[in-house]
């Protein structure tokens, strides 16, 4: 069965330095991998995926995600925080060879600091 | 809608009461998924739906947890008996289909469930 860990329950970083949210993940086929976003009191809004292809995903936002498969990683990072990006953020996987559920990360929250 | 509406937006019960929770996916989206977000837990996946595939269960964490899906579009989740550890935030979700470009999937508001 895929798992995936966010080992991070908290990440602090000053407004306009980079900022790196970090996941890894296990599956045994081939990862679909997602970063989700959830700002207070909204719902969750998709950010990025991987499925296949370059290991570095741009999405919305100014993020972006590498995948590196010899260390089953995706994680999520950004060059120039801002105060705005501070929320919740989820990474989930989806074993890409199964018709198979996608599970999620217990979520790491962002605080950029002005 | 164009969006994951679910209903009610809140919801406050007894502790051993039954909870209908309800989710509209995106009209032609395949698959549904349920999850539950509770402070300081993240989001526990509890059910999947694909199509007309039997659904995958093994996130439900006990048997007064059910949820049905009908006619491929909306879908039910009841909760019998409920207890106070139950309290928590109802997510759906919907995604369009197994193609590996379709797999994003669109959330619902969620409801919030308070077991008294």
């Amino acid at each position: 069965a895929q798992s995936v860990a966010q080992p991070e329950d908290q990440v602090n970083v000053a407004e306009g330095n980079p900022l790196t949210v970090k996941c890894t993940y296990s599956v045994s086929g081939n990862p679909y991998l997602f970063w989700y976003v959830q700002y207070p009191n909204r719902g969750l809004q998709f950010l990025l995926k991987y499925i296949t292809g370059d290991n570095l995903v741009k999405g919305s936002y100014g993020f972006e995600a590498e995948f590196n498969k010899s260390q089953t990683s995706f994680h999520l990072k950004k060059p120039s925080a801002l105060v705005s990006d501070s929320a919740l953020y989820f990474c989930a996987v989806r074993d890409g060879n199964r018709d198979d559920k996608i599970i999620f990360g217990k979520g790491t929250r962002l605080h950029i600091l002005p | 809608g164009a969006g994951v509406s679910q209903s009610p937006s809140n919801k406050v019960t007894e502790k051993g009461k039954d909870v209908e929770l309800r989710c509209d996916p995106i009209s032609g989206h395949t698959a549904l998924y349920w999850y539950r977000q509770s402070l300081g837990q993240g989001l526990e996946f509890l059910i999947y739906f694909q199509g007309n595939s039997a659904p995958d269960k093994s996130g439900l964490p006990s048997d007064r947890f059910s949820a049905e899906r009908t006619g491929g579009s909306v879908s039910t989740l009841t909760i019998q008996r409920t207890q106070q550890e139950d309290s928590a935030v109802y997510l759906c979700a919907s995604s369009p289909g197994l193609s590996p470009t379709y797999n994003e999937q669109f959330f619902g508001p969620g409801t919030r469930l308070t077991v008294l």
